[in-house]
């Protein structure tokens, strides 16, 4: 089963302009993490926050999470056309490292 | 790169057959976890090995069995396979068995026909 659910499932937007995903997900955690998928490929792990920390930055890339509302949001600003790509975000759950993967936000970005 | 291989690349089987999928972990990591992403879908953990035990598994059946070797690297069989078994198989290897982040491979395709 799914743990987290990404809003929206699918987005387009034009380069340079900032691109924001949603995921929700169910349980209590220790850590969010957020990956990125190229065409079915491997997935690259982009940013780890911890049920802690309210807020991350890394790059282009910023992070939020509020564990009250159990949800997460993925902020890419000045996007390139290289961004797109699918974008998870995954939680461990059962103890250790098992992760759970949401369903995905496909992010098409347009020259 | 995340130094994580997987071999090999793409598979075709048929239904009923057995499949052995492998993965190299990166240097250091303990710990590997396999998924399987259905088509349009997020992966889905089938189970984790740290230091060759079997350390949690999802709900998959026991047709889908795991080793991993005193290096670390790990193999993924699948008996008796389906047509459903048709996925993208990605091995993931990790630090160690606590929260910290994934180092997946570029994944085995397998096609069931």
């Amino acid at each position: 089963s799914q743990q987290g659910e990404e809003d929206p499932q699918a987005l387009s937007i034009q380069e340079g302009e900032n691109a924001t995903m949603n995921c929700s997900y169910k349980t209590s955690i220790n850590n969010l993490q957020w990956y990125r998928q190229n065409s079915g490929r491997g997935l690259v792990h982009l940013i780890l926050i911890r049920s802690n920390e309210r807020e991350k930055h890394s790059g282009r890339l910023r992070v939020t999470l509020d564990t009250s509302k159990k949800s997460s949001s993925l902020l890419i600003t000045a996007s390139r056309a290289a961004d797109t790509a699918s974008y998870f975000c995954a939680t461990p759950t059962g103890g250790g490292n098992k992760l759970t993967f949401g369903t995905g936000t496909q992010l098409k970005v347009e020259l | 790169e995340t130094g994580v291989t997987q071999s090999p690349t793409h598979l075709i089987k048929t239904r009923g057959q057995q499949v052995t999928l492998r993965c190299s972990s990166q240097s250091g990591h303990n710990t590997v976890s396999w998924y399987q992403q259905a088509l349009g879908q997020g992966p889905q953990f089938i189970f984790q090995y740290y230091r060759e035990e079997e350390n949690g598994r999802g709900n998959f059946p026991p047709r889908f069995s795991g080793l991993q070797f005193p290096n670390y690297s790990s193999e993924l069989n699948v008996n008796a396979l389906e047509l459903d078994d048709s996925a993208l198989y990605l091995c993931a290897s990790s630090l160690s068995n606590r929260n910290t982040e994934a180092f997946f491979g570029q994944g085995t395709r397998l096609t069931v026909v």
